[in-house]
């Protein structure tokens, strides 16, 4: 079975700050690993993924994620906050033996940007 | 760019009814997703569809189907609606390449009301 656990609820952080959102997954295999980000009343947007290489994955709007194999973890990070940055965010796990396997997402993070 | 556009974006029903949502893939993609969210959930995987045949089955009960028409749009159907079935249902699409590391790509969500 593969899982996705994040651990907050939500972060508040203020503008120009940096931002973590913590992700940590449990799959069989090696996983393949997702970003979402939902805005109000939209649907999920693609962020960035981890497929293999380099551990520090760089995705749209200035987030990167850290894929940590040891302690099973795939942060989300930006090193500037923007307001605009404030939606909730999925992180979601594949795990790579079941190539075509469902998506299974966390259960959400609210990022709260502060002017 | 086109994208997965889904009918009807908000839909009410009352209990007992039937509901059939609708969803248009991304030209090309060949695999269909559809998951429901609950108020303050985590999308919860239904089922996919790949080149019209069911591929995978989540958590969908037995009173709703789908299915995946020759033109790759879908269509979930959902009988007997009860007041837990409220939620915003998504539909997905995704290319299915030759790994698990296919991005889905949402559609903007059908919010279903069961009075």
């Amino acid at each position: 079975a593969q899982s996705v656990a994040q651990p907050e609820d939500q972060v508040n952080v203020a503008e120009g700050n940096p931002l973590t959102v913590k992700c940590t997954y449990s799959v069989s295999g090696n996983p393949y690993l997702f970003w979402y980000v939902q805005y109000p009343n939209r649907g999920l947007q693609f962020l960035l993924k981890y497929i293999t290489g380099d551990n520090l994955v760089k995705g749209s709007y200035g987030f990167e994620a850290e894929f940590n194999k040891s302690q099973t973890s795939f942060h989300l990070k930006k090193p500037s906050a923007l307001v605009s940055d404030s939606a909730l965010y999925f992180c979601a796990v594949r795990d790579r033996r079941w190539g075509y396997s469902t998506l299974t997402f966390g259960k959400g993070t609210m990022l709260l940007v502060s002017p | 760019a086109a994208g997965v556009i889904q009918s009807p974006r908000h839909l009410i029903k009352e209990k007992r009814e039937t509901a059939t949502l609708k969803c248009y893939p991304i030209p090309r993609h060949d695999t269909v997703y559809w998951y429901q969210q609950g108020p303050g959930q985590d999308p919860q995987f239904l089922i996919s569809f790949y080149e019209k045949m069911q591929s995978d089955k989540g958590s969908i009960p037995d009173r709703f189907s789908a299915q995946q028409f020759s033109d790759y749009h879908s269509e979930l159907n959902m009988s007997s609606l009860e007041l837990g079935d409220s939620a915003l249902y998504f539909c997905a699409s995704s290319l299915r390449g030759v790994s698990g590391a296919n991005v889905l790509t949402f559609g903007a969500g059908s919010r279903l009301t069961v009075l």
